[in-house]
């Protein structure tokens, strides 16, 4: 049992090229979630997903897609990297919805655009 | 709009000493409230969470976080630290007004000194 998995660790990026970022976890949960971590702002929620073929913006959105096509996939895509992207981008679960739900986090994904 | 305020940026206690870290919210429902450590280069780990019931909940690793909804807190404590705790801090509010997504406070440093 893995948990939360997120792939690459690390990446660098130039500004405009486009990269995806994955997440699985094998858990069985329907609720997964992105955010992005900056020092000084903790962590925002950038997109999440009430289930499999479903997904939602969160607070900070712009320039980020996201598809589910399968339960245990999240797929996060940046399609025009940009300097304000650099980041560490965490991936969540959640068994179901419901603030009691603890979310479970994958360690994390660095990210550096130039 | 909820929010999360963690007054202290870094905290530096020694081993053995107590600790207490600060978190404020604000949330116009009854909240949910977390506390999750950051081990670096590691995810978020749930230490523990309050939903309802006795203010004084008991988490994991030795900490406990008392809830005081006439002064909008939940700060976390343990009575005795040890050089593993050493970590990043975050308080989180969440409820069923907003959907059940968490905010996250920015953090707080814990230095353990020998």
């Amino acid at each position: 049992n893995a948990g939360v998995t997120q792939t690459p660790k690390f990446r660098v990026l130039k500004t405009g090229q486009s990269m995806t970022l994955l997440c699985a976890q094998d858990m069985n949960h329907e609720y997964m979630y992105w955010y992005r971590q900056d020092p000084g702002m903790g962590l925002r929620l950038i997109h999440y997903s009430v289930g499999e073929g479903t997904t939602a913006k969160g607070e900070v959105p712009d320039g980020y897609n996201v598809s589910r096509l399968k339960k245990q996939n999240f797929l996060l895509g940046l399609e025009s990297a940009a300097p304000s992207q650099t980041s560490v981008y965490f991936c969540a679960s959640s068994l179901l919805a419901g603030a009691q739900e603890t979310q479970y986090f994958g360690p994390g994904t660095r990210l550096l655009v130039l | 709009a909820q929010s999360v305020t963690q007054p202290d940026i870094h905290i530096t206690v020694s081993e053995g000493a107590s600790l207490e870290l600060r978190c404020n919210y604000s949330y116009g429902a009854t909240p949910y409230l977390f506390w999750y450590v950051q081990s670096p280069g590691q995810g978020l780990q749930l230490l523990l969470k309050y939903f309802s019931g006795d203010t004084l909940v008991q988490g994991i690793k030795g900490f406990e976080a008392e809830f005081k909804r006439s002064q909008s807190s939940f700060n976390l404590r343990k009575p005795s630290v040890h050089w593993s705790d050493a970590a990043e801090y975050f308080c989180a509010v969440g409820g069923i007004s907003n959907d059940y997504k968490l905010s996250f406070g920015a953090g707080t440093t814990v230095t353990v000194r020998a």
